[in-house]
């Protein structure tokens, strides 16, 4: 079993739609949880981050982790054609150098 | 806003040759990191690198691979004889110890090793 998983789309919908996107994981220890945006050929760029379970809101994007179900999820509400990118859930685990292991990136395309 | 930079942005070497690939990282950072991504791949932990010295390394990072804080604003990593299989995007990421603990990656170097 990956210790990651994510569906790599890619997912398209019309500008507007509310958009979800999610990972499994398998590794108990991860404790922090992270959405990074990544345009084509660029940096990862640090969208959310949560610790543990719960929800986050930031604007249109809402991260939430099911540390039970080893679950994850990214909603981003009134989806704009600028948000259009790859988006990679990553995690590690409480040691402050811990290394992040990332999904494999779903490529998300807003219509509109 | 602060942020990493990274050069060159794309980098042409000849399988064996050695290549080194730099890095500024937030400058108020202490912790910083190398991860790669092959093309069409996820993105890869390679090493950590705190107070001087390496922290974890993946199985990727061998004897090939070092990386070095030669001054108080430059972070390196060298390949000393490059494969094709090398060639990929290197992104640097910096974090620091206060606020947000999150990694912050550079913008990554393209190598292409022919």
């Amino acid at each position: 079993q990956k210790e990651v998983e994510q569906d790599p789309g890619p997912l398209s919908v019309p500008e507007g739609a509310i958009v979800s996107l999610n990972c499994t994981y398998s590794n108990s220890a991860f404790q922090y949880f992270m959405w990074y945006r990544q345009y084509s050929r660029k940096g990862p760029e640090l969208l959310m981050y949560t610790y543990s379970s719960g929800n986050k809101e930031d604007g249109r994007f809402t991260a939430q982790v099911d540390k039970s179900s080893k679950y994850i999820s990214l909603f981003i509400r009134d989806s704009q054609p600028s948000d259009s990118a790859t988006y990679l859930c990553a995690m590690r685990g409480y040691s402050s150098a811990s290394k992040i292991i990332f999904g494999s990136g779903t490529r998300l395309s807003i219509r509109p | 806003e602060p942020e990493v930079t990274q050069t060159p942005s794309h980098q042409v070497t000849q399988m064996g040759q050695e290549v080194i690939l730099r890095c500024v990282p937030i400058s108020n950072h202490l912790y910083f990191y190398w991860y790669r991504q092959i093309l069409g791949q996820k993105v890869e932990f390679l090493v950590s690198f705190y107070n001087n010295e390496i922290s974890e390394k993946s199985e990727i990072f061998d004897d090939q691979f070092s990386v070095e804080r030669p001054d108080g604003s430059n972070f390196t990593l060298k390949i000393r004889s490059t494969k094709l299989e090398d060639s990929a995007m290197y992104f640097c990421a910096s974090r620091g110890t206060s606020g947000g603990y999150e990694q912050y990656f550079g913008p990554g170097t393209r190598l292409t090793v022919t």
